[in-house]
């Protein structure tokens, strides 16, 4: 079980908007703690996608975009294309664990 | 530019021990940190630490302890993670990735070290 809840999976056609959403709790988002994402294509390493919430690196498109409230976070995916297929990990840090954890992971499909 | 550059595929057998490096370049390395993940074969990202790169002080996951070790060499800017008593559920892929402390994200990731107990 992840410290973090995401949903399994979440799907789209070209072109629609998706949102993968990320549950906490009060010793990790809800305690103020950044959230960050993170997008790995198959057979590659994860890649950072967003960072301090909402913060894109330099060379994410910004059809990517992160949000925080409360004890969630949400990533949304606009204008969705075939190479967004991946799968998409949120990660904050939790105070009782003391320790950085990650959500059980999205798969995207297109 | 920055890259992680991570050992080759690891094959052991239950009970014996293995030590995966990452060979930082293009930074400051004591600059930054350095965390190791793992990723069980059809599994999500397991965190197995963290090392201080400036003073070696280390961090690791509650359910690892005992059983892990974290080391740098900053004469070669290399991270090592040993991991010893080896069981089959540590099949995993193992990566290290830069910390970031200003944008408190991990912001660099190696190739990754595929890890075989069997």
């Amino acid at each position: 079980q992840s410290v973090l809840t995401q949903p399994p999976s979440v799907s789209g056609a070209p072109g629609q908007r998706v949102t993968i959403s990320c549950t906490g709790t009060s010793s990790n988002i809800g305690a103020g703690y950044d959230v960050n994402w993170y997008q790995q294509l198959p057979g590659t390493a994860p890649k950072l996608l967003i960072f301090g919430n909402s913060n894109r690196p330099s060379g994410v498109p910004d059809r990517f975009s992160g949000s925080k409230s409360g004890t969630s976070a949400s990533l949304a995916i606009t204008g969705l294309q075939a190479e967004d297929e991946a799968e998409y990990y949120c990660q904050s840090y939790d105070s009782s664990l003391s320790a950085w954890v990650f959500g059980g992971g999205t798969k995207v499909t297109v | 530019q920055v890259h992680l550059v991570q050992s080759g595929t690891e094959v052991k057998k239950p009970g014996a021990s293995v030590k995966v490096s990452c060979k930082a370049s293009g930074y400051t390395f004591t600059n930054y940190g350095i965390n190791w993940v793992r990723q069980a074969p059809g599994h999500g990202l397991e965190c197995v630490g963290w090392i201080n790169t400036y003073n070696n002080k280390t961090n690791y996951t509650q359910n690892l302890q005992g059983r892990v070790t974290m080391t740098t060499d900053t004469s070669t800017n290399t991270v090592y993670m040993e991991m010893r008593s080896l069981r089959s559920d540590d099949t995993a892929v193992y990566y290290c990735a830069r910390h970031n402390h200003d944008s408190s994200s991990w912001d660099y990731w190696g190739q990754g070290t595929l890890v075989t107990v069997s």
